[in-house]
């Protein structure tokens, strides 16, 4: 079974300032994904990074990069010079990568606000 | 412009009468996945369908029902059998292939039982 674990209900940050959201996962599988999805007041869940378990870099897009620990199995988020925009719910999740199932196992997800 | 639509946006629901809530895609992709949020919680998924004319039960199925007879199209039934279908209903879909391939989300359909 697989276990998604974001242990920061809330966090607060300054704009243009950088902030790490914590994820910790459990999984027996040997190839695995993590996603971080993002989802504004608006509701819609908008993708953001994926890091597989094999990868040895840890990925980057743009402002968010993943800070991927395997042993600890943490992937935590790590948006840098923080945005009005970025406040919004931010999930962790993960799906195995073998099979034809990939169904996403979610965290209950962390509220950043972004101050001014 | 490729994306997944929902509709209606909000919907209001008597006690004991059924609801379908309307997914579509133009994406060309071969999964689609219900889900199911409520306040405070992360996603749980409700059903899945990997390619027409087949669909599995996800982790809170009772009281659903879905369809997939199109590629594009896999709407969700909530049954006067849910006992409390108050929530945020989520749609999605995943180009199956060799890679992780994210899963794309609609914008959603907030439900309401008066």
């Amino acid at each position: 079974a697989q276990k998604i674990t974001q242990t920061q209900p809330g966090m607060f940050v300054q704009e243009k300032e950088a902030v790490t959201l914590d994820c910790t996962y459990d999984t027996s599988d040997q190839s695995y994904g993590l996603f971080w999805y993002k989802q504004p007041s608006s509701g819609e869940m908008i993708f953001l990074i994926y890091q597989g378990s094999y990868d040895e870099q840890n990925a980057t897009e743009g402002r968010y990069s993943l800070n991927f620990q395997k042993a600890r199995k943490s992937a935590n988020l790590v948006i840098s010079a923080s945005q009005l925009g970025d406040s919004a719910m931010y999930f962790c999740a993960i799906s195995p990568l073998a099979g034809n199932n990939r169904k996403l196992i979610w965290g209950l997800g962390t509220s950043l606000a972004v101050n001014p | 412009d490729g994306g997944i639509t929902q509709s209606p946006k909000y919907l209001f629901r008597k006690e004991g009468q059924n609801v379908t809530l309307s997914c579509e895609q133009n994406l060309n992709h071969d999964a689609m996945y219900w889900y199911r949020q409520d306040p405070g919680q992360g996603l749980r998924l409700i059903y899945y369908s990997q390619i027409v004319n087949d669909f599995q039960k996800g982790d809170i199925a009772e009281g659903y029902s879905v369809s997939r007879e199109k590629k594009e199209s896999f709407p969700l039934t909530v049954t006067s059998a849910q006992k409390n279908p108050t929530a945020f209903y989520l749609c999605a879909s995943r180009l199956a292939g060799l890679t992780y391939n994210e899963q794309f989300f609609g914008p959603g359909t907030r439900l309401t039982v008066l």
